[in-house]
């Protein structure tokens, strides 16, 4: 069984500072890993996809995420934190192997981090 | 409209109703899902469609839901007789051929 382990329920950041989400994964074979975010009363938004072989990937509004397997690790980051970037962000999981263009099947998601930026 | 839409938004109903929810989808997306979402908590995989056939029901299915896609297109989820933990967000997304996955905003469920 496939799973995500978001290591941060809660982070408080400072306008203009970096954000540093941690995300561990579990899966019998390289999976494909997500984050998708969810501003309030608004629906998922998807920031960034891991398929491929290339461990740095970049998503939208200047996130990026590295994939780590010798630490089984996708940890999210953004070089400086905008007020706009208040949300909850989730890890996730999914069905399909990397490198694939099998459906995503169905999605796993990790308990949530909820961001803070104060100014 | 190009996206999922999720109807209704909001439903407040009383312990023992029966509730239902609809999705329509994405036309040309084959896949669609039901997820769940607690307070607190990241969206719960409930049950998938490929067409009109249900092929997958997670454990979380109990006997008082039940979900249909009649003719592949627009989804209904139904909860019978229902009660306080079935107070969620039910969230509805559709997936097509090499377009990944696209979320509803969801139906937001308080039984009281």
């Amino acid at each position: 069984a496939q799973s995500v382990t978001q290591l941060d329920s809660h982070v408080s950041v400072s306008e203009g500072t970096p954000v540093l989400l941690r995300c561990n994964y579990s899966s019998s074979y390289s999976p494909s890993l997500f984050w998708y975010v969810q501003h309030p009363n608004k629906g998922l938004q998807l920031l960034l996809k891991y398929t491929s072989a290339a461990t740095l990937v970049k998503g939208i509004n200047g996130f990026e995420a590295e994939f780590k397997k010798s630490e089984t690790s996708f940890h999210l980051t953004k070089p400086s934190a905008h007020m706009s970037d208040a949300a909850e962000y989730f890890c996730v999981v999914s069905d399909q192997k990397w490198g694939t263009t099998d459906s995503w099947g169905k999605l796993q998601f990790g308990a949530g981090t909820q961001v803070v930026v104060t100014p | 409209d190009t996206g999922v839409s999720q109807d209704p938004r909001h439903k407040i109903t009383k312990r023992g109703q029966n509730v239902t929810f609809r999705c329509d989808p994405i036309s040309e997306h084959n896949r669609l899902y039901w997820y769940r979402q607690t307070l607190g908590q990241g969206p719960e995989f409930l049950t998938y469609f490929q067409n009109e056939a249900q092929l997958e029901k997670s454990r979380l299915l109990s006997d008082r839901f039940s979900a249909e896609r009649p003719k592949g297109s627009f989804s209904t989820l139904e909860i019978q007789r229902t009660e306080q933990g079935d107070s969620a967000m039910y969230l509805c997304a559709t997936e097509g051929l090499n377009y990944g996955y696209t979320f509803g905003s969801g139906t937001r469920l308080t039984v009281v």
